[in-house]
């Protein structure tokens, strides 16, 4: 176990609906990471907030927004969905503000589906 | 980040011997490297870091090489254990204040018992 808790676990929706993804980061982990993991692209980067503030931004759709909160829980927000936004989504922790010697330590992830 | 793809490489190993999972990485600026292995229905689990001040570290069980003149990377696992069966991903920071990781394609471990 990790410690990330992500919820929900799996998501069904339609085309043009808007979704919410949550994730809890590691207790003291003050960075959390966003990707996107699908088959024909591997995992990709999305974004990345940092006690509360934006710190690095990935291969992020204008469609997608993220937030973190004061409590350092984060939400992805999707919407206008799309038939290729269908992934796994997944949500990593650190404790400081960069990658360049903290490992991330991932959530089990929320599977989304659009039909 | 590399693509993944339909066609992820696959490497099957005996139970008890030893496993080498090889990473190529792109930039002679990264510093640090990551591997991670993700089973079926779960995120990447974090195994074992390295920064590009050292060539080798050893784990439990798990040495990560660093080869920086060629830009390789590479995992070995010792008596390789069913449990071990998952997909390896290797990780780079590239460095420069950059924040953020891109993965390689990943490299599924099967393991024959």
């Amino acid at each position: 176990d990790s410690g990330v808790t992500q919820t929900p676990k799996h998501l069904i929706t339609a085309t043009g609906q808007r979704v919410t993804l949550r994730c809890s980061p590691r207790s003291g982990d003050l960075s959390v990471y966003w990707y996107q993991q699908s088959l024909d692209q591997g995992l990709q980067f999305l974004i990345q907030y940092y006690n509360g503030e934006e710190r690095a931004k990935g291969n992020i759709l204008e469609r997608f927004s993220a937030q973190q909160f004061p409590d350092l829980h984060s939400e992805l927000n999707l919407s206008s969905l799309e038939l290729g936004d269908s992934a796994l989504y997944f949500c990593a922790s650190s404790v400081g503000p960069g990658a360049s010697n903290q490992p991330q330590h991932f959530g089990d992830g929320t599977r989304l589906s659009i039909l | 980040g590399e693509s993944v793809g339909l066609h992820l490489p696959t490497l099957s190993v005996q139970e008890g011997d030893n496993s080498i999972i090889n990473c190529a990485y792109s930039n002679s600026a990264s510093d640090y490297f990551i591997w991670y292995k993700q089973e079926s229905g779960k995120g990447p689990q974090f195994i074992i870091d390295i920064r590009s001040n050292m060539d080798k570290r050893q784990g439990q069980r798990v040495t990560v090489l660093l080869n920086k003149t060629v830009k390789h990377l590479s995992l070995q696992i010792a008596a390789t254990q069913p449990g071990d069966s998952a997909v390896y991903f290797c990780a780079e920071n590239s460095g420069a204040g950059s924040y953020q990781l891109t993965f390689g394609k990943g490299t599924k471990l099967s393991v024959i018992p």
